[in-house]
C-alpha cells in the first residue's frame, strides 16, 4: 500500500520547456515534503522541499505547489534542461514520525535537447 | 566532506548465499536508514536506526533479512539465504533529525 504515489512513470520534455512531475499521497500525516533528484549509477540527492503551512516553494528554475485538501503536490522546472535528467523521487514526512521519510517509486524525467 | 560510503558496489551471487551490505554514515548524523530500490516498487524504506538503535524495522520483507548497527560509524544489512528476488540496489543514507537525508551511491545486488 504505498503512501506516496508517483503515477507517471516517465516524462519526456523539449528543452527550454516546463517539466510537471506530480505526486499524490494518501495519509494526511504527512506535513512535510521532498524532492529527491537521482542519476543513474548514483545515490539520490535533495532537491526542494515545503512544509503543510506553505502552498508553495521556489528555488531557483524549481518550484515545488503543495495543495493540501487534494493531497497533492508537483515540482515545475523551468526552463527545463538537458541536464535535468534523471529520476526525481517524491517523498514525505509523517508529523509523528519526523526521522522516517517515505519516497514514491520516482518518475524518470527525460529533458530533450 | 565524505559522504555515506557503501561497499560493496557491486555484488553477484549465486542463490542461497549469505550476502553482507556495509555501510558508513555520515560523522555525526545519529539516523542511518537502508533503503532498496526496484522497478516495481521504486524506493523502500527496509529500517533504520537512531543513535545506533533500530527503530523501526517494519520494511524489512521477510526473516532473511536482518541488519545491525554496532557503533556510530558502521551497519550491515544481511541476506541470508539470498534469492533471485533480492536483486536491487540498495541504499544506506544518513541524517540528523529534521534534515536532509545524504545517501550513499548504493550497493547493486544481483543474485543469480
Amino acid at each position: 500500500d504505498q503512501q506516496v504515489k508517483q503515477n507517471s512513470p516517465s516524462l519526456s520534455v523539449q528543452e527550454g520547456r516546463i517539466s510537471i512531475l506530480n505526486c499524490d499521497y494518501t495519509n494526511s500525516m504527512f506535513d512535510y515534503f521532498l524532492w529527491y533528484k537521482k542519476y543513474p549509477a548514483e545515490g539520490p540527492t535533495f532537491l526542494i522541499s515545503i512544509s503543510s503551512i506553505k502552498d508553495k516553494n521556489e528555488d531557483g528554475r524549481f518550484t515545488v505547489f503543495l495543495n493540501k485538501s487534494a493531497k497533492h503536490l508537483s515540482l515545475h522546472i523551468v526552463p527545463s534542461q538537458p541536464g535535468d535528467s534523471a529520476v526525481y523521487f517524491c517523498a514525505a514526512n509523517h508529523k509523528t514520525s519526523y526521522d522516517k521519510v517515505i519516497f514514491g517509486p520516482g518518475t524518470s524525467l527525460s529533458v530533450i535537447p | 566532506d565524505a559522504g555515506v560510503i557503501q561497499s560493496p558496489r557491486h555484488e553477484v551471487t549465486e542463490m542461497g548465499q549469505e550476502v553482507t551490505l556495509r555501510c558508513k554514515p555520515i560523522s555525526g548524523h545519529d539516523y542511518l536508514f537502508w533503503y532498496r530500490q526496484t522497478m516495481m516498487r521504486g524506493l523502500e524504506l527496509l529500517i533504520y536506526f537512531n543513535n545506533n538503535v533500530p527503530i523501526d524495522d517494519s520494511g524489512m520483507p521477510e526473516d532473511r533479512f536482518s541488519a545491525k548497527m554496532p557503533n556510530a560509524s558502521f551497519s550491515t544489512l544481511k541476506i541470508q539465504p539470498s534469492e533471485p528476488r533480492d536483486s536491487a540496489v540498495y541504499f544506506c543514507a544518513s541524517s540528523t533529525l529534521l534534515n536532509t537525508i545524504y545517501f550513499g551511491e548504493g550497493s547493486w545486488l544481483t543474485v543469480v
